[in-house]
């Protein structure tokens, strides 16, 4: 089976824009769950999504949001970009069955200046 | 609210030795306990993970000991190996919350050959 996919790898944006990140989970995996990982504040989660329904959410401002389609794939949006939004953004997938078992990838590199 | 403490925040061992890692949490809602080695420009990697029920499990090099009465869990790397270098984190899920993994903050090991 194919890993989970992030698209793009790398970004560079300016402050006050928007981004928009995509994840692929592993076929058959029906929940995607979101985390920013950054060097002084580590992995912390974002949201979770499952069936097309934000199942779980972090203590992130309004301005990180998420949605997930019909086929699982999710995207995260950030708006109003700020420099303290610069982090490696990983994405991950579960069968949401009964394994607790998830599986990243490889993150999107997100640089705000 | 750091519900995951990981200690040391670094570590360096000998080709061969052993690397031990430590976790304690104080959420007993937390059922699953998980490790992920991350890396550098890679996504975390499912280690190995145990349930509270268990109190150790192995595979392969890799050991996790698991003391539920101290709320403390370890991540022991036996016969050490510079291809072991990376920053491994523990994490921990509430029963019912697949999605949302809580991470400690991480600990980079260096195996010296």
């Amino acid at each position: 089976k194919a890993g989970v996919t992030q698209t793009p790898r790398y970004l560079i944006k300016t402050r006050g824009q928007q981004v928009t990140l995509s994840c692929s989970p592993i076929s058959g995996h029906r929940s995607v769950s979101w985390y920013q990982q950054t060097p002084g504040q580590g992995l912390q989660f974002l949201f979770e999504y499952f069936s097309e329904t934000q199942r779980n959410k972090g203590n992130f401002p309004g301005r990180f949001s998420g949605r997930q389609f019909s086929n699982s794939r999710s995207e995260m949006n950030v708006s109003t970009l700020e420099l303290g939004d610069s982090a490696l953004y990983l994405c991950a997938s579960n069968d949401a069955g009964n394994s607790y078992e998830q599986y990243f990838g490889p993150g999107t590199r997100l640089t705000v200046t | 609210q750091q519900q995951v403490k990981q200690s040391p925040q670094s570590l360096i061992v000998q080709k061969g030795g052993i690397s031990i890692i430590n976790c304690a949490y104080e959420n007993t809602a937390f059922d699953y306990f998980p490790w992920y080695q991350q890396f550098p420009g890679k996504g975390p990697a499912l280690l190995i993970a145990i349930r509270p029920d268990v109190s150790e499990k192995k595979e392969g090099r890799f050991t996790i000991s698991f003391n539920k009465s101290a709320k403390q869990f370890s991540l022991h790397i036996m016969d050490s190996q510079p291809g072991d270098s990376a920053t491994y984190f523990c994490a921990a899920i509430v029963s019912g919350n697949t999605g949302k993994l809580i991470f400690g903050q991480g600990t980079t090991l260096q195996v010296k050959p």
